[in-house]
């Protein structure tokens, strides 16, 4: 089955403790990215990759960083988050041609820190 | 510049009725338009998209209509079910561009039983 797989599906963490959210996807896309989903703000755009160690800034990149060292994953890396980071994060993947418009998302991971 | 506003922010509708969420945007360069359909506790599935050389896009119950004169363009949900309850996101890219999909800020649709 075609999936874009994120974990973990909730996480409750302190500001300040560094956290690895991972994102996996088995369709050999391309281009994947990162987005975070807040009430009234809808998706904003945090990162993206277009290829392997190929990355580049979205909307809203500070406080986050990301790699693509492989081509099926695209992990979203917080390295002192804080309580503003308190979101909803979808990671999504298509294929270059595609230009990251017809997206597969993840179930999301629902992100609390205190 | 970048901007897709979206409108209503919320949708309430009786079963069997038609259900419209309007899109406008000012960057011309757009050049392609999906719409993504979101259930609670899921993330965001595409359901229809569009390009500007056409005005009209039918799939089922679901059309978008566009204007490209005035940069809008609008989903509409024939015969509305309970199961059409989620949220609707309109967007907008460039292909060849900045590689960003640019989303409105979401309409939550309700129908009625």
């Amino acid at each position: 089955e075609a999936q874009v797989t994120q974990n973990p599906r909730y996480l409750i963490t302190v500001t300040g403790k560094k956290l690895t959210v991972t994102c996996s996807q088995n369709m050999n896309h391309e281009y994947m990215s990162w987005y975070r989903q807040d009430p009234g703000l809808g998706l904003r755009q945090i990162y993206y990759s277009m290829n392997v160690e190929v990355t580049d800034k979205g909307d809203v990149p500070e406080g986050y960083k990301v790699s693509r060292k492989e081509k099926r994953n695209f992990p979203l890396i917080l390295e002192s988050p804080s309580p503003n980071q308190t979101s909803l994060y979808f990671c999504a993947s298509s294929f270059l041609y595609r230009r990251g418009a017809e997206a597969f998302f993840g179930q999301g991971t629902r992100l609390t820190v205190v | 510049q970048q901007q897709v506003k979206q409108s209503p922010q919320s949708l309430i509708v009786q079963k069997g009725g038609i259900s419209i969420i309007n899109c406008a945007y000012e960057n011309t360069a757009f050049d392609y338009f999906p719409w993504y359909q979101q259930f609670p506790g899921k993330g965001p599935a595409l359901l229809i998209a569009i390009r500007p050389d056409v005005s009209e896009k039918k799939e089922g119950r679901f059309t978008i209509s566009f204007n490209k004169s005035a940069k809008q363009f609008s989903l509409h949900i024939m015969d509305s079910q309970p199961g059409d309850s989620a949220t609707y996101f309109c967007a907008a890219s460039i292909r060849g561009g900045s590689e960003k999909l640019v989303f409105g800020k979401g309409t939550k649709l309700t129908v009625n039983p």
